[in-house]
């Protein structure tokens, strides 16, 4: 049974860069890719990014100049980058494994809030 | 890119059926068969429920189905159980390995 796991700060200042982790474990990340998803106070989902296990990103071109992934499949894990920071960045993140046969999120990790604030 | 449009609410009483659309381009739902709807449950995490379209992985019951037309897809849930009752997202591939989410829409069993 796949389980994903995000681990990250809580709270984060305005301007600083947010720095979130997912753990992968219960299979082998080789055949999927991972993507990083948040829900703001509104309740809409927004796609952040995605990253292949040979390290090949995608991002949203909303966030694109603000965020970078990378992965280190020795580890399982899989991390997330945001830079600049502010309160409208406040937001559960998830972490998903995607299926190129698929071509959905069909595991998500239980979430992790972050909220921006001095 | 942005966000598929969804209506914010849907409701209706057990037993019978709903439909919640979701409303994009040319660039994203009309473009590509690779629609997905997900279920989210308070305080939980969202569960895939469709993918493709109206492909169901395994355990999804067949009470939830899916389709599209043009730019605008639909999830049909029949049948209406009280456990229904949650937030529901669609999301569509939009090419260059992007996707966009629905701002979601809140389903009231009454």
């Amino acid at each position: 049974q796949m389980n994903l796991q995000e681990s990250g700060p809580g709270r984060v200042r305005p301007s600083e860069t947010l720095s979130l982790i997912c753990t992968v474990s219960g299979d082998s990340m080789t055949r999927y890719f991972w993507s990083w998803i948040r829900q703001t106070a509104g309740g809409g989902l927004e796609w952040i990014g995605r990253i292949s296990v040979s390290g090949i990103t995608n991002y949203n071109p909303s966030l694109k100049s603000r965020i970078s992934m990378s992965v280190d499949t020795s580890k399982n894990q899989f991390s997330l980058k945001m830079t600049s920071l502010t309160s409208a960045d406040t937001a559960i993140f998830y972490c998903a494994r995607g299926t190129y046969e698929l071509w959905s999120f069909d595991y998500w990790g239980p979430g992790t809030l972050v909220t921006v604030s001095s | 890119q942005s966000a598929l449009a969804q209506p914010l609410s849907v409701s209706g009483s057990p037993g019978q059926s709903v439909s919640i659309s979701c409303t994009g381009s040319g660039r994203d739902v009309g473009d590509y068969n690779y629609v997905s709807w997900y279920q989210q449950q308070p305080g939980k995490a969202p569960k895939l429920l469709i993918y493709d379209v109206n492909k169901r992985p395994s355990g999804v019951s067949n009470r939830f189905s899916g389709s599209k037309s043009g730019n605008t897809a639909s999830l049909i849930i029949s049948g209406l159980q009280p456990d229904d009752e949650a937030d529901y997202f669609c999301c569509s591939y939009t090419g260059g390995f992007t996707w966009v989410f629905g701002g979601g829409t809140k389903l009231t069993v009454l």
